[in-house]
């Protein structure tokens, strides 16, 4: 099955700072790479997602890339906000499966 | 708000219970998954249904069981609890398969004293 690895698992940075976050997948069939944030006690969100057929994507301060390749995909925060703390959680889709399975998470840190 | 119902929000049960959680999936949804996250962990994919019919299943114990009715809302149950069953139980919906985003419900927090 898919097996989805996240690093790093906790980051803190400054405020202003970029933040990158990286995932590896196994399953080079994987088709679908969601990213999702949840801050305490809530739930998760969708912040952003790529398709494997488009190498990167943005949405204001947030951008996603895909290297098929290497089979890996990031998430980039730049200008970040003590609002952008929370544990973000990549996903992957395998086209076998019906479900997403996810990354461990990472819990970000943006100190004033 | 996602759109996705779950019922109750808290849940206080003693070990060796059997308690039943709640989910209504948002409007058009036809694809219904089940999330276990326990303290500082990722989350744990339990089951899926889709339109009625259970179509996959994760790491789900035989203690646990769920099903989806006519209408698509879902219910999950839980028996014979035990304190390491303690955890935020999420339901999510996509219109189809996962391949679609999944919206996440607010969870039920279930805790086994």
């Amino acid at each position: 099955g898919e097996n989805v690895e996240q690093h790093p698992s906790t980051l803190s940075v400054q405020e202003g700072d970029s933040a990158v976050i990286k995932c590896t997948y196994s399953d080079s069939a994987s088709n679908y790479f969601p990213w999702y944030k949840q801050e305490l006690g809530k739930r998760p969100q969708l912040i952003i997602d790529i398709r494997s057929n488009v190498g990167e994507k943005k949405d204001q301060r947030i951008a996603v890339t895909l290297n098929k390749t290497a089979k890996h995909f990031s998430l980039h925060i730049t200008e970040t906000q003590p609002e952008d703390s929370a544990v973000y959680f990549c996903a992957a889709h395998y086209s076998g499966y019906s479900t997403l399975t996810f990354g461990k998470g990472t819990m970000l840190l943006v100190s004033p | 708000d996602s759109g996705v119902t779950q019922t109750p929000k808290h849940l206080i049960t003693a070990t060796g219970q059997r308690v039943t959680l709640r989910c209504s999936p948002r409007s058009g949804d036809l694809s219904v998954y089940w999330y276990q996250q326990s303290l500082d962990q990722g989350l744990q994919f339990l089951i899926q249904y889709y339109n009625g019919e259970e179509r996959a299943k994760g790491n789900i114990l035989e203690r646990f069981s769920a099903q989806q009715f006519p209408d698509l809302h879902s219910e999950l149950n839980l028996s014979s609890l035990e304190l390491g069953d303690s955890a935020l139980y999420f339901c999510a919906s996509s219109v189809d398969t996962a391949d679609s985003p999944l919206h996440f419900g607010n969870g039920t927090r279930l805790t086994v004293t």
